[in-house]
């Protein structure tokens, strides 16, 4: 069984439309993130929601909305796309309360034309 | 800003070699140290941590050394195989009620020839 499962795992889709990514985890954590890895590997945060509540949010355009409906879900919506939006998108989720580590899904591949 | 620089970008070593990759932070707040390994279209996976009051940590052929004074860590790699071949990325938590948030360094791309 997958701990963290996200769709899909690719996207393209053409600039100006919206899309959603969904994340989903097994693993009974109560902190959900999204991170964005860009073209150099480099991963930043963009989100991070503690019990359907949000706790972190990173410089990321208004475009980008995250809605958590529980605690085991943490889907990503963005509005009106953008070349520069073109990234792979990772969903991590963490017990809180102690120094563990973050459990990552598989990424998707969001490439806009 | 980047809070955490990680270096090397890139690294080749031949089987059997010992990569080291360094890792460098200013931050004090941070108080969890982990290392996390990927392999090409798949996500990070936690491979070995380290809490600052701990000079080092070995699991397996990872090791990780920690130089609290310097504000330095880095890991090690022992017996290194093709299998390893992957990127690394350092990372640091602060602790508190910051949400467990990770912030990353750089990655370094490892090849290992056979």
């Amino acid at each position: 069984d997958t701990a963290v499962s996200q769709t899909p795992k690719y996207l393209v889709t053409q600039m100006g439309n919206d899309k959603s990514i969904k994340c989903e985890q097994n693993l009974g954590h109560d902190t959900m993130y999204w991170y964005k890895q860009d073209s150099k590997k480099f991963l930043k945060i963009m989100f991070s929601y503690n019990n359907k509540e949000l706790i972190i949010n990173e410089t990321v355009p208004n475009r980008f909305s995250p809605k958590s409906p529980d605690k085991a879900h943490l889907n990503l919506h963005i509005n009106s796309l953008e070349l520069g939006d073109s990234a792979v998108y990772f969903c991590a989720s963490s017990q809180s309360g102690g120094r563990v580590g973050y459990t990552f899904g598989s990424g998707t591949r969001l490439t806009v034309v | 800003q980047q809070q955490v620089k990680q270096s090397p970008q890139s690294l080749i070593v031949q089987k059997g070699g010992i990569p080291i990759i360094n890792c460098a932070y200013e931050n004090t707040a941070f108080d969890y140290f982990p290392w996390y390994q990927q392999f090409p279209g798949k996500g990070p996976a936690l491979l070995i941590a380290i809490r600052p009051d701990v000079s080092e940590k070995k699991e397996g052929r990872f090791t990780i050394s920690f130089n609290k004074s310097a504000k330095q860590f880095s890991l090690h790699i022992m017996d290194s195989q093709p299998g390893d071949s992957a990127t690394y990325f350092c990372a640091a938590r602060v602790g508190g009620n910051a949400g467990n948030m990770l912030t990353f360094g750089g990655g370094t791309r490892l090849m290992v020839k056979p």
